[in-house]
């Protein structure tokens, strides 16, 4: 099976724009869709991205996702930080048997 | 607007069965388009996907808990229940359920509603 690897953490300013990777260890990242997954403290998961790159209504489109064939990762991107934006974010796909993997999870600081 | 509500023990002890229930609201069970899922975090924070059940009573398990799990549905009750035999401290976790949607195959689902979920902790 593979793997989705996460950076632990990352942080950046309010109004400044930041980059969430996500790393799949063995086969290509494009065969399957990936999600993003958003958890507040003491909160439980929303979905934020879905099938790569689209958003749930309701999703600002300051959240945005991408895949790259070149890097074999996923990507989600957040535009104009608030600190409403600090939690953990996971990413989510599927092997071939239709199993979900989810990566470890970055807890995204807004300072 | 659809709620979902975990249900169970807060303590179950090593070598028993961990049993919990889904009670969903604002949305009938008993529909086609959608599967209700169970998905585990660790202390860790790290997520495992359990499995999911259909209103038919189709699941599809991880087969890493393949032989533990028991998942059914009640759509008389409009609820969806979790077994797990033979625990161990390694099954204490958060145990959320959850809605999965999508369309077309089941590599275009995601879970869009999420219960609150619920600790249960695995100690003598």
């Amino acid at each position: 099976n593979f793997m989705l690897t996460q950076p632990h953490s990352v942080s950046e300013s309010p109004g400044k724009t930041v980059t969430i990777s996500c790393t799949r260890s063995s086969g290509s990242i494009d065969s399957k869709y990936v999600q993003w997954y958003q958890q507040r403290p003491g909160s439980s998961p929303t979905i934020v991205i879905y099938e790569d790159f689209k958003r749930p209504s309701g999703v600002p489109d300051r959240f945005s996702g991408s895949i790259d064939g070149s890097s074999n990762s996923a990507s989600l991107s957040i535009s104009r930080l608030t600190t409403e934006d600090e939690a953990d974010y996971y990413c989510q796909s599927y092997d071939s048997n239709s199993l979900w993997v989810f990566g470890g999870g970055t807890k995204l600081t807004v300072l | 607007q659809l709620q979902l509500k975990e249900s169970g023990p807060g303590l179950v002890r090593p070598s028993e069965t961990l049993s919990l229930t889904c009670s969903v609201s604002g949305d009938s069970i008993h529909k086609s388009r959608y599967y209700w899922g169970w998905i585990r975090q660790f202390p860790g924070k790290g997520l495992e996907f359990i499995g999911s059940v259909d209103y038919t009573g189709s699941t599809f398990d991880n087969p890493s808990l393949k032989s533990r799990i028991t998942m059914s549905v009640d759509t008389s009750q409009n609820q969806f229940s979790l077994r797990v035999t033979s625990v161990t401290d390694t099954d204490t976790a958060e145990y959320f359920c959850a809605r999965i949607s999508g369309s077309g195959s089941y590599y275009r689902y995601y879970a869009d509603h999420w219960g609150q979920g619920i600790w249960v902790t695995v100690s003598s």
